[in-house]
């Protein structure tokens, strides 16, 4: 099992600039969750998919940030345009939702880093 | 909203000895999960132990317990017969038990845990 597979697991970028994280869920996985960890907030939800359809993004701090999951397999998250306040540790999770505890399984997460 | 709380930002403890992470949580809701998630410096995050708020019985994995308090909303994560492969951050977590629309993690703050040889 590859588990949660996130791309790229570094980036640098400067100020202004777009980025796009990726996402890859475990094969049977119907829910997917974005996550930002910073050392002033912590770890905070941004959007959380349910069967491709987002169900939960009042965590998405604005407008420059925007998640797709054109299938069960993909997913991104873009910023646009980035700005240096950005620069945290994104993780994707993806989790099998029947309605019991639902374990959520973590990808490496991405170093986002903006200049 | 649900809250998630750790006043102990770090702790170290002795190889081989008992420690305990705290962890309180504010809540609503009768019915819930929690969790102890692991983040040592690789910054995967690793699920160490989960309780379901219906159970009374308190989880254990192998050198994982918790002491899970439902009525004082506590839920303390003991390591027994610590290895320095548990040094890490360790992060409670809360999530409704809501089928939809409240799968969120609700994390605290995290607790460094350090492993002295």
């Amino acid at each position: 099992d590859a588990g949660v597979i996130q791309s790229p697991r570094h980036e640098v970028t400067e100020m202004g600039q777009e980025v796009t994280l990726r996402c890859k869920p475990i094969s049977g996985h119907n829910s997917l969750f974005w996550y930002r960890q910073t050392m002033m907030r912590g770890l905070e939800l941004l959007i959380y998919f349910n069967n491709n359809v987002p169900i939960d993004d009042s965590g998405m701090p604005e407008d420059r940030f925007s998640a797709k999951m054109p299938n069960a397999s993909f997913s991104t998250l873009k910023i646009q345009p980035s700005e240096p306040r950005d620069s945290a540790v994104y993780f994707c999770a993806s989790s099998l939702d029947f309605g019991g505890v639902n374990e959520q399984f973590f990808g490496p997460g991405t170093r986002l880093t903006v200049l | 909203a649900q809250t998630v709380t750790q006043s102990q930002p770090e702790m170290s403890v002795q190889e081989a000895e008992t420690v305990t992470l705290s962890c309180t949580y504010d809540t609503s809701e009768s019915d819930y999960y929690l969790f102890w998630y692991k983040q040592p410096p690789s910054r995967q995050m690793i699920l160490v132990i989960r309780q379901e708020a219906y159970k009374q019985q308190n989880a254990t994995e192998n050198r994982f317990s918790v002491n899970f308090q439902k009525a004082a909303k506590s839920f303390s994560l003991k390591i027994s017969d610590s290895q320095l492969g548990d040094a890490a951050m360790y992060f409670c977590a809360y999530r409704s038990s809501v089928i939809q629309g409240a799968q969120k993690l609700v994390f605290g703050q995290g607790t460094r845990l350090t492993i002295n040889p």
